[in-house]
């Protein structure tokens, strides 16, 4: 099956510092990958979509100077919390679809990185 | 945009008792996925739904899309602590790929 790798799964950073998050596809090429967040106890919002050797689409209200992302291969996509606050800190996931989009495809989620910003 | 309600929003049953999530949006939905997430987990991917009025099956977990295309039901028969968890619906409507999840419906088992 299909499988996402995702780096590192959790990281306590100082404020202002930038934390980078790396999600690869490890047995399939992955055109599009996404990223969401999710607070706790709550469902997963959709932050910005991932295509491969262009920019990012960011949905409304994600800062895009902020969070910035980066999808240089097929199965490489990294999204980097640049000056992170207190208020960044959250459970990111990627995920990967083997479709340029997720119409129809399923998701492959990768295990999510635990950001804490102290 | 598109938003999508599950209902309930949190479930608690006793092991052995049957458990319902329901799915609904506003719009018609081009299809439906549904994804479990453990605790402390990851979203894993179940199943999806297509056709209008379909019914699909995975051992204790029944799948069904309405014949509107605008909602949905996972229904989990006997429930076992191996359920635990918050169960997503996620939909894709016509002219938006995009893909919105439901608010989610956390199941916890009762031994």
């Amino acid at each position: 099956g299909a499988v996402v790798s995702q780096h590192p799964s959790w990281v306590i950073c100082k404020s202002g510092t930038s934390v980078k998050i790396e999600c690869r596809s490890l047995d399939f090429q992955a055109t599009t990958m996404f990223w969401y967040r999710q607070f706790p106890k709550q469902s997963l919002m959709l932050m910005a979509t991932s295509n491969e050797g262009s920019k990012a689409t960011y949905e409304q209200g994600v800062e895009k100077d902020k969070f910035l992302i980066n999808h240089a291969s097929l199965t490489l996509s990294t999204l980097t919390v640049t000056s992170a606050h207190p208020e960044d800190s959250s459970f990111y996931i990627c995920s990967a679809s083997r479709t340029p989009s997720s119409y129809n495809s399923p998701l492959h989620f990768g295990n999510g990185t635990r950001l804490t910003v102290t | 945009g598109q938003q999508v309600m599950q209902i309930p929003q949190y479930q608690h049953v006793q092991e052995g008792e049957d458990f319902t999530t329901y799915c609904n949006s506003s719009t018609t939905l081009s299809n439906i996925q549904w994804y479990k997430q453990r605790p402390g987990g990851h979203p894993v991917f179940l199943i999806q739904l297509v056709k209008s009025g379909e019914v699909k099956k995975q051992k204790r977990l029944t799948f069904q899309f309405g014949e509107a295309k605008k909602n949905s039901s996972l229904h989990i028969t006997a429930t076992q602590t191996t359920d635990v968890g918050t169960y997503f619906c996620a939909a894709t409507n016509f002219g938006n790929e995009k893909l919105t999840f439901g608010t989610g419906t956390r199941l916890t088992i009762i031994p």
